[in-house]
Parts: structure tokens; sequence; C-alpha cells
């Protein structure tokens, strides 16, 4: 089963960029890489996902890297409602989560 | 369309009992996962279900188990209750399970919150 390995915390100013690392490097070829978010008392809530390519999405970027051992999360202008854990799984058979990054916008 | 939806929000059972917990997913979702979350384990994968059969298993005792109906509504039981089993419970659907499935996101409820006593 694929795991994966994120920073427990991160700070980021309210405005600027939040880059948010994970390396997955046990991941299998045809398994995505998903990035969720949870906020206090409440369920996880899906950001974005990708296999190979770079994605983007309303609410994010994905950076995958060309041999998909790593990737980053990239919030383009992170607010104070971005405060967050931030999830990295790589989703195929048994579904794990890691310990996730714990990010704190700050104004 | 509505979301994933968990009842009861929140649970008090006392150690010894059994406790039935319930998860509606989204409309036309086929697969649910259920996920136990403690401050000290993080987020760990308990069971998923796909079309009324078990298709994976982490690594829990044998007194949680869990099923799924026709209509693919889910429910997770836990038996003989200890205090370490309090914990927030979280379900989650998707569309599918096998290979589509691997590009279908979980959508989550907000959780049951089960206090052993």
């Amino acid at each position: 089963d694929a795991k994966t390995t994120q920073p427990p915390s991160m700070d980021c100013a309210e405005g600027r960029a939040a880059n948010l690392p994970c390396n997955h490097s046990t991941i299998s070829g045809n398994e995505y890489v998903y990035w969720y978010r949870q906020i206090h008392s409440q369920g996880p809530q899906y950001i974005i996902h990708g296999l190979k390519n770079n994605e983007t999405n309303e609410m994010a970027s994905l950076i995958i890297t060309e041999d998909r051992k790593s990737s980053t999360l990239i919030l383009p202008h992170a607010t104070l409602r971005d405060t967050a854990v931030y999830y990295c799984t790589s989703q195929g058979g048994k579904l794990i989560f890691g310990q996730g990054t714990e990010l704190s916008v700050k104004p | 369309k509505a979301g994933v939806t968990q009842t009861p929000r929140y649970l008090i059972k006392t150690r010894g009992q059994q406790v039935t917990l319930s998860c509606s997913p989204i409309s036309g979702h086929r697969s649910v996962s259920w996920y136990q979350q403690t401050p000290g384990q993080g987020l760990q994968f308990l069971f998923e279900y796909f079309s009324e059969t078990q298709r994976n298993k982490g690594n829990f005792p044998g007194r949680f188990s869990g099923r799924q109906f026709s209509n693919s509504r889910s429910e997770m039981n836990v038996s003989t209750l200890e205090l370490g089993d309090s914990a927030l419970y979280l379900c989650a659907s998707s569309l599918g399970r096998g290979q589509r499935s691997y590009n279908s996101p979980l959508h989550f409820g907000n959780g049951t919150r089960l206090t052993v006593t």
C-alpha cells in the first residue's frame, strides 16, 4: 500500500502562495495523487487530483514530478479560510492517509 | 445534489455496548468507505464497500464490521465497545470501484462523534 510523507506544519502569510509538499515514492503507476483538506470538526474536503500531468482548478494547482515520487499543492493566494490540515494520498486499493500538514495562514 | 449524510452526529455509549452508525452516500455513488479518526492515529481506513460487497479492509479487529445495502446506504457496527473506540467516524462515497475509482474523488460526510465512557 502506498504511503505518503508530509511536513507536520507550515505557516503562510495571507495573500501569498502556499506550497505544500508531499512525498509518495511508493505510488503505483495507475494510482492518482489526491489532495484533501480538513477544517476542524468537519469531514475532509476534496481539493484536486492528478496522475502524471500538472492540474489546476478553481481551488488550487497540483504539480507532480516526472518520476511521480512527489507532488506540490499550490494555493496561489492563501486566505485565512485556507487554515486547515491538508492530506496528500494516493488512491488505489486500500485508502491510506498520512498525518497531513497543518497549514496556518496568518494575517 | 445532497452530500454524504451520516447519522447520528454525536453518540455516547458505555464500555461493552455495541453501536451502529449510518451513512447515506451521494446519489449515484456506489462505493462507500469508512474511516476512524483520532488525535493520536489520524485518519485510519476501516473498510470499503461496493455493490454490497466488502472490497478492502483495514487493520481493525473483528469487532468492527459493516455492510452496504442495495441502495448503496451503508452501516458500520462496533461491538463490545472499548474506551479506545472513542473517535470521529467518517464515511466517504465515490462513483465506483476498480480502475475507474482511481479517478474518482472521495466525498466525505461530517462524521459521527462517538464517545465511549
